[in-house]
């Protein structure tokens, strides 16, 4: 199956900091989403990107999908912004989402 | 995109009980999708439930342990059987819509289980 890794594993940062997660992928894919999971547990959507470059406020993303690899852009951080950033792939040929292995993020007042 | 009512949010179960998790979409979806966090883990899939059909199961993953029902196309549950410690996870069930404006899987808000 399709292999989805996430870099870095964790990340610390200062209130005010920006960052950058990477979502590395090892086959085409048909959809790719970033996703924030709260400290409750709560799967967020923030962005449908199979390919190209989307902005929502503070965060951005840019998925380079010949190249097998999406970013995500956290500007300006806010102790809100902690939690886990999973990016997750649908592998062409099915319908099933495939989840990588995750950036604990913690940001520090 | 879809709003997916999941429940209960949380429960603490006795080991060799049985916990029945419920996941309700607002809309009508083609396809509907049971998940399994364990602590510090990402998310695995557990088996994709089918309307009017038994769920495909995950290789790991089997009916016994898991049953799965989604009598329509608006509504599933898992049953998580026979309970140990090493069921203690969060839950989420997710849903793959048909309509042509479709802007990406969108997930219920997760069960915490413990296991005690």
């Amino acid at each position: 199956g399709i292999q989805v890794e996430q870099s870095p594993p964790d990340l610390i940062l200062q209130e005010g900091a920006n960052s950058t997660l990477r979502c590395n992928f090892s086959d085409s894919v048909n959809n790719l989403q970033w996703f924030h999971q709260n400290p409750w547990g709560q799967l967020i959507n923030l962005f449908y990107i199979p390919s190209g470059t989307k902005q929502n406020g503070r965060l951005s993303a840019t998925t380079v999908a010949t190249e097998r690899y999406s970013l995500l852009y956290i500007s300006s951080s806010q102790t809100t912004d902690s939690g886990v950033y999973f990016c997750a792939v649908v592998w062409k040929g099915n319908e099933k989402l495939t989840f990588g292995t995750g950036t604990r993020l913690t940001i520090i007042p | 995109s879809a709003v997916i009512s999941q429940k209960p949010s949380r429960d603490i179960c006795q080991r060799g009980t049985s916990l029945t998790i419920q996941c309700q979409v607002d809309s009508q979806v083609t396809m509907m999708f049971w998940y399994r966090q364990q602590p510090g883990q990402s998310l695995t899939l557990i088996a994709t439930a089918n309307q009017g059909s038994e769920a495909t199961y995950e290789s790991g993953f089997v009916i016994d342990k898991f049953p799965i029902s989604r009598p329509n196309l608006t509504f599933s549950t898992l049953t998580v059987s026979n309970l140990s410690p090493e069921d203690s996870s969060i839950y989420l069930c997710s849903d793959r819509p048909g309509r042509p404006d479709f802007t990406g899987y969108t997930f219920g808000s997760g069960t915490r289980l413990t296991v005690v």
